[in-house]
């Protein structure tokens, strides 16, 4: 069993959807949990982090943990063209020297 | 801003060849990585460095080294280039101490022919 899985897609989606998009993990020692957005040609950009459970919200994004089913999301609200890129989850553990393990991305389509 | 520059966006090598991917970070980060990114298997750790003329291996360091003679440049070396190296390259930085984002360059889009 790898360490974090993510569904790869692709997923296409209307504009002004709601996008899940979800990882599951093995390691219950992971205490950090991040989502990156990737546009195409670029590398990868922190896009919301969270500590441990519970959610964050920032505008049309929310990042949700649930370490006892050790499995994160993010949604996307009113989902927009511009949104459309991959998006790769990644934790780690509290020590500062791990580095991060990452999903390998779902690549989303925002169609207008 | 933090930035991590890849000095090249396209690169087209032979077969045999040595290459050598440069990245620099301005933000006088410790911590530094390689990743290789292909479709399907997403980002690969390739080697990492928690300081000057240290390194580490990571997942798949094969047929690969690194080089990091000062704390802002980290550089990954192919000893003698193949055609499965043919790959999208990722350089990134991390500071230390507490929690921090992964700051990662543009990528470098290696083909070897």
């Amino acid at each position: 069993q790898k360490e974090v899985e993510q569904d790869p897609g692709p997923l296409s989606v209307p504009e002004g959807a709601i996008v899940s998009l979800n990882c599951t993990y093995s390691n219950s020692a992971f205490q950090y949990f991040m989502w990156y957005r990737q546009y195409s040609r670029k590398g990868p950009e922190l896009l919301m982090y969270t500590y441990s459970s519970g959610n964050k919200e920032d505008g049309r994004f929310t990042a949700q943990v649930d370490k006892s089913s050790k499995y994160i999301s993010l949604f996307i609200r009113d989902s927009q063209p511009s949104d459309s890129a991959t998006y790769l989850c990644a934790m780690s553990p509290p020590s500062g020297n791990t580095p991060l393990v990452f999903g390998k991305g779902t690549r989303l389509s925002v169609i207008a | 801003d933090v930035k991590v520059t890849q000095s090249s966006r396209y690169l087209v090598k032979r077969t045999g060849e040595k290459v050598f991917l440069e990245c620099v970070q301005d933000m006088d980060h410790e911590n530094m990585f390689w990743y290789r990114q292909d479709p399907g298997l997403g980002l690969r750790l390739i080697y990492f460095s928690y300081d000057v003329k240290m390194k580490e291996k990571g997942d798949i360091p094969e047929g690969y080294s690194v080089s990091r003679e000062k704390k802002e440049r980290f550089s990954l070396i192919l000893e003698s280039a193949s055609t499965n190296q043919t790959s999208m390259y990722l350089c990134a930085s991390i500071d230390t101490g507490g929690y921090s984002p992964l700051h990662f360059g543009n990528g470098t889009r290696l083909t070897v022919t």
